[in-house]
């Protein structure tokens, strides 16, 4: 089955700081892989994905994430935090491209002026 | 980019009634559109998918007879939740798949249901 663990429930970082949200996943074979971030009463809006090819995507807002097969990781990265970055982000995994997206439990990011 | 709405953004409703919540994909053309639930400081849980003109498939512990999904056409799927319970209570947010051959994912704003 497939499963994504986010294992932070929250993050803080000074702004202009680097910060990294981080993303294991597990599934039985290639992943498609996402970042989703959520603001208050708000739905997803999506950052970026993995599909294939070069293990490092670069997505909307600065945001980057590192495809790590060897330690089955899709960390979010960006290198400097914004305080308008707080919000809730989400890793979701799916089998392929057209399957269903499984999320983690979600990442609360705190940035601090 | 693309644009899924949802409506209401925020329903109360009085246990026992039904609460019929609206999905549309604005700009584009939804072959398969998603339901999920999220309850506080929790992750989305997948209730069912939809396909345009075919019945839903739920997911494990989703009670299809209580919450009724039509996708009537590409562009708009409705969420009925029947005889609702102050336990239903939640964040329902919708997601629409773009067709072949872009397969992209795009979630609506979600709808706050409460159930007094």
């Amino acid at each position: 089955a497939q499963s994504v663990a986010q294992p932070e429930d929250q993050v803080n970082v000074a702004e202009g700081n680097p910060l990294t949200v981080k993303c294991t996943y597990s599934v039985s074979g290639n992943p498609y892989l996402f970042w989703y971030v959520q603001y208050p009463n708000r739905g997803l809006q999506f950052l970026l994905k993995y599909i294939t090819g070069d293990n490092l995507v670069k997505g909307s807002y600065g945001f980057e994430a590192e495809f790590n097969k060897s330690q089955t990781s899709f960390h979010l990265k960006k290198p400097s935090a914004l305080v308008s970055d707080s919000a809730l982000y989400f890793c979701a995994v799916s089998l392929y491209n057209t399957d269903k997206l499984i999320f983690g439990t979600g990442t609360r990011l705190q940035v601090f002026p | 980019g693309a644009v899924v709405s949802q409506h209401p953004s925020r329903v109360i409703c009085k246990s026992g009634t039904s609460v019929k919540i609206e999905c549309r994909s604005l700009d584009f053309q939804a072959t398969t559109m998603f339901w999920y639930r999220q309850f506080p400081k929790k992750s989305l849980m997948l209730m069912a998918t939809s396909n345009e003109g075919s019945k839903a498939t739920y997911e494990q512990g989703v009670e299809k007879d209580k919450f009724l999904i039509n996708h009537a056409s590409l562009t708009l799927s409705t969420l009925t939740v029947t005889s609702a319970h102050p336990e239903d209570s939640s964040f329902y947010i919708c997601s629409a798949r773009e067709g072949p051959p872009v397969y992209e994912q795009y979630f609506g704003p979600g709808t706050r249901l409460t159930v007094t």
